[in-house]
């Protein structure tokens, strides 16, 4: 079956610290990745996606995610947190055909300490 | 450029009533999605359309709820009658036709409660 996990259900870090949130995937075919933001209030936006090629891709706010095809994951990194970044962070897969049917985890709260 | 736009934002009822949801996608956006987010989980797809027509609605109970696109612009999502277990935020999301860029455009939602 297909799904994601997101192991962490809620992340606290200090600011300026950095920042790892995990996400597995099962899937059939090599996917599409993605991971959205969800700031309260606010609508979910992407952050970054893979396709194909380089396993590193950069994404908006200084977030990058590693693709790791061995471990099925694409971890989302942060070197340096700020307070803004608090949100909920929701790794997805899609179809290579439909990159609009996403199967999204449960999500990972992120809490950023002063 | 305006962003998706949904509305009610908040909806309150008893089991049983019936609720509608609007959607406006951005402009120029041929595919809409309406996604359920039930509290504590991940979005999930109820439907897709491409222009006025269904992609997918193979995850929409369709026994209770219904989705329209007439003129391929905005959208209403129709549930009825409502159960407990409807309570959820009602997302809605468009991206450009043939972009298959994997970028969808959410609206900030329509939070449904259902008592």
């Amino acid at each position: 079956a297909q799904s994601v996990t997101q192991p962490d259900i809620h992340i606290t870090v200090s600011e300026g610290a950095s920042l790892e949130l995990r996400c597995n995937y099962s899937y059939g075919a090599t996917p599409y990745l993605f991971w959205y933001v969800q700031s309260p209030g606010q609508g979910l936006q992407l952050l970054l996606k893979y396709f194909s090629g380089d396993t590193l891709v950069q994404g908006i706010k200084g977030f990058e995610a590693e693709f790791k095809r061995s471990q099925s994951s694409f971890n989302l990194r942060k070197p340096s947190v700020h307070w803004s970044d608090a949100a909920e962070y929701f790794c997805a897969v899609g179809p290579t055909g439909n990159t609009g049917k996403l199967i999204f985890g449960q999500g990972t709260t992120l809490q950023v300490k002063p | 450029e305006a962003g998706v736009a949904q509305s009610p934002r908040y909806k309150i009822i008893e089991k049983r009533q019936s609720v509608a949801f609007w959607c406006n996608p951005i402009s120029g956006h041929a595919t809409l999605y309406w996604y359920q987010q039930i509290l504590g989980q991940g979005p999930k797809l109820l439907i897709q359309f491409q222009n006025n027509g269904v992609v997918d609605d193979s995850q929409l109970p369709k026994d209770r709820f219904s989705a329209e696109r007439l003129k391929g612009v905005d959208s209403t999502l129709k549930i009825q009658p409502a159960k407990l277990e409807d309570s959820a935020v009602y997302l809605c999301a468009s991206s450009p036709q043939g972009a298959n860029t994997g970028e969808l455009f959410f609206g900030e939602g329509s939070r449904l409660t259902v008592l």
